[in-house]
């Protein structure tokens, strides 16, 4: 399995409150993405990033931001929570935007 | 309408049967992919192919991209075979960094 981890895995937050998810990955690779997984839904990408410090928008990235500083990282921000951001986060991390896409084990938010 | 639509959106199997879970597409793909997702569980990808047909054990996905469509088959299903399917489009030109996704297939087979 691809070294991807995810934290926190679960994180109950009330509205209007800021909010990090971390992505982490040991594997080197160069692209990384964060999903949202609603039901009713298939996974959509909120942002992606494709080198430290280049990163761009996804189809549903209102009210959400990211920074990669390193390759490793790359961290997904709620600045101020809403409880339709209630979801299931996913990481995804792939050597070439050609290639198979890896995923995290998910990060679950509830926003109160 | 959705660029990506899979059927049926649910299955319920006995064991030892053979299942097959279809995704149609509307525009031109560069890639596609299925992946896997147990109850509760994170996601896995199963193949990722551009044409023809790919085999992993008891799994066998098929592309046809005259017709925009793939297939992903399960011969002799298991219990532990029970989980949503996803199939996903990586479009041609434009960025390829994006894949769309079904909304995915619950597979359920009983013992």
């Amino acid at each position: 399995d691809a070294g991807i981890t995810q934290s926190p895995r679960h994180k109950v937050t009330e509205t209007g409150t800021p909010v990090t998810l971390r992505c982490h990955q040991t594997e080197n690779h160069r692209y990384m993405y964060w999903y949202r997984q609603d039901p009713g839904h298939g996974l959509r990408l909120i942002h992606y990033s494709y080198g430290v410090k280049d990163t761009d928008k996804g189809e549903v990235s209102d009210g959400y931001s990211v920074s990669r500083s390193k390759t490793e990282d790359f961290l997904l921000t709620l600045e101020s929570a809403t409880s339709s951001q209630t979801s299931v986060y996913f990481c995804a991390i792939s050597e070439s935007e050609m290639y198979e896409q890896y995923f995290g084990p998910g990060t679950r938010l509830t926003v109160t | 309408k959705n660029e990506v639509e899979q059927s049926p959106q649910n299955l319920t199997a006995q064991e030892g049967e053979f299942i097959t879970i279809n995704c149609s597409y509307s525009v031109g793909i560069s890639a596609l992919h299925w992946l896997q997702q147990h109850p509760g569980g994170g996601i896995v990808s199963l193949f990722m192919l551009s044409s023809g047909k790919k085999k992993h054990g008891r799994l066998i996905a098929t592309i046809n991209i005259q017709e925009k469509h793939s297939s992903l088959h399960i011969t002799a299903s298991h219990p532990r075979d029970s989980a949503v399917y996803i199939c996903a489009v990586r479009l041609r030109g434009g960025s390829n960094y994006k894949l769309t996704f079904g909304k995915g297939t619950l597979l359920t087979v009983n013992p």
